[in-house]
């Protein structure tokens, strides 16, 4: 069965300091993954995925299928980068499978 | 730029009431979806619509039901609220395939007391 995990809850960093959010999932066929953020009181929006292989706000994300891992970073945190970030898994029956979410806070 | 509307913020029910929660789309997306979200759960699938009058059970169905009566929207009902209801939902649409971002309304925070 498909499954994403997002290892960690909570994740603080200093402002400048590199940022890494973890996402391992499980799925047997081909996946195509995203992540999703969520600012204070705004809504849910993509934040990038695997296949348009681009930087979004600084941050990328490599599909390892060797470690079936898609590790969000950044080299240097900004406050403004303090949010919530959802992993996420799409089997190709254009349904999301989510993780549980990891916060992010950038301390100034 | 794609709207996605919900029809309350916050809303506050009783257990045992019926509850319908709207959401609209502006885009003639095809598809629709339901999710709660809940902290340390993540974002879980209720529902989700592929068509009009067409549904499908998400990953959670048990307590809900939906309608899609038109295109542009899709409604969550509650039977009969309970509180372990009381959570975050969030509707969400998209184009058919190829696999295309899901854009989000802004939620709707339900309390059942």
């Amino acid at each position: 069965a498909q499954r994403v995990t997002q290892p960690e809850k909570l994740l603080s960093v200093f402002k400048g300091a590199p940022v890494e959010l973890k996402c391992n999932y499980s799925y047997s066929g081909s996946p195509e993954l995203f992540w999703y953020v969520q600012y204070s009181r705004q809504r849910l929006q993509l934040l990038l995925r695997h296949i348009s292989r681009e930087s979004i706000k600084g941050f990328t994300a490599d599909l390892n299928k060797g470690e079936t891992s898609f590790h969000l970073k950044k080299p240097f945190a900004q406050e403004e980068d303090s949010a919530m970030y959802y992993c996420a898994l799409e089997t190709g029956a254009n349904n999301l499978f989510f993780g549980t979410g990891t916060r992010l806070t950038v301390i100034p | 730029d794609v709207k996605v509307t919900q029809s309350s913020r916050y809303l506050v029910k009783r257990t045992g009431e019926k509850v319908f929660l709207e959401c609209v789309q502006d885009m003639d997306h095809e598809n629709m979806f339901w999710y709660r979200q809940d902290p340390g759960l993540g974002l879980r699938l209720i529902y989700f619509s592929y068509d009009v009058k067409m549904k499908e059970k998400g990953d959670i169905p048990e307590g809900y039901s939906v309608s899609r009566e038109k295109k542009e929207r899709f409604s969550l009902i509650l039977e009969s609220a309970s509180t372990n209801q009381t959570s975050m939902y969030l509707c969400a649409t998209n184009r058919t395939p190829p696999r295309d971002e899901q854009f989000f309304g802004p939620g709707t925070r339900l309390t059942v007391l």
